[in-house]
């Protein structure tokens, strides 16, 4: 079983609505989570992190946490086309960072 | 400030031939470093990381060795590169909790 699977996408939302990101994770005694944003080419780029239940917002984006569950979702509210690059989710225990494969997100104006 | 730098960008090698990449972090002192590996297409995948000079955690069995000669530097090697080995290198580094990646280096082996 992988450590962290994303919902495969790729993902096409219109602009002005919600994308919805999900992520699972199989370890329950990881402590901290992570959303990163890539765009084509480039580095991933930290969005948001998340360390407890429930959920935490940063402007147009909110990230859900459910330990019990072992999920961590991210909302991205009024989406634009400058949102449209792949969402990585990364899950932290101890010292050791592991990634999702990805959730590739198409915002058509 | 504390930046991340990684360096070449952009690299084309042929099998066979070695391989150095190194990447250090300027504005802290002991922050844990990672390797990580993405292939075209693909996640994120751990190579090494290290909680302090010369503690490197391996993740992956390969033909890849890591080392931290110094608090802030960190060095990907391989002594023979395979076709296999191509792919997006970064580096990320973690004051605390959170990890910070570097620009890249874009590997393809021939």
């Amino acid at each position: 079983q992988k450590e962290v699977e994303q919902n495969s996408g790729p993902l096409s939302v219109p602009e002005g609505a919600i994308a919805s990101l999900n992520c699972t994770y199989s370890d329950r005694v990881s402590q901290s989570f992570f959303w990163y944003r890539q765009y084509s080419g480039k580095s991933p780029e930290l969005i948001m992190s998340i360390y407890s239940n429930g959920d935490k917002e940063d402007g147009r984006f909110t990230a859900q946490l459910n330990k019990a569950s072992q999920y961590v979702s991210l909302l991205i509210r009024d989406s634009q086309p400058s949102d449209s690059a792949t969402y990585l989710c990364a899950v932290k225990y101890d010292y050791k960072l592991s990634f999702g494969a990805g959730t590739t997100v198409t915002v058509r104006a | 400030s504390q930046t991340i730098h990684q360096w070449p960008a952009t690299l084309v090698q042929p099998v066979g031939s070695p391989l150095s990449l190194e990447c250090t972090v300027e504005g802290t002192s002991n922050p844990n470093l990672y390797w990580y590996r993405q292939a075209a297409g693909r996640g994120l995948q751990l190579l090494f990381y290290s909680v302090g000079i010369g503690q490197i955690s391996s993740e992956v069995p390969q033909n890849l060795s890591a080392s931290r000669p110094q608090d802030r530097q960190f060095i990907l090697s391989s002594k023979k590169l395979l076709l296999s080995d191509s792919g997006f290198y970064l580096c990320a580094w973690s004051p605390g909790t959170e990890a910070f990646f570097g620009q890249g280096t874009r590997l393809t082996v021939v």
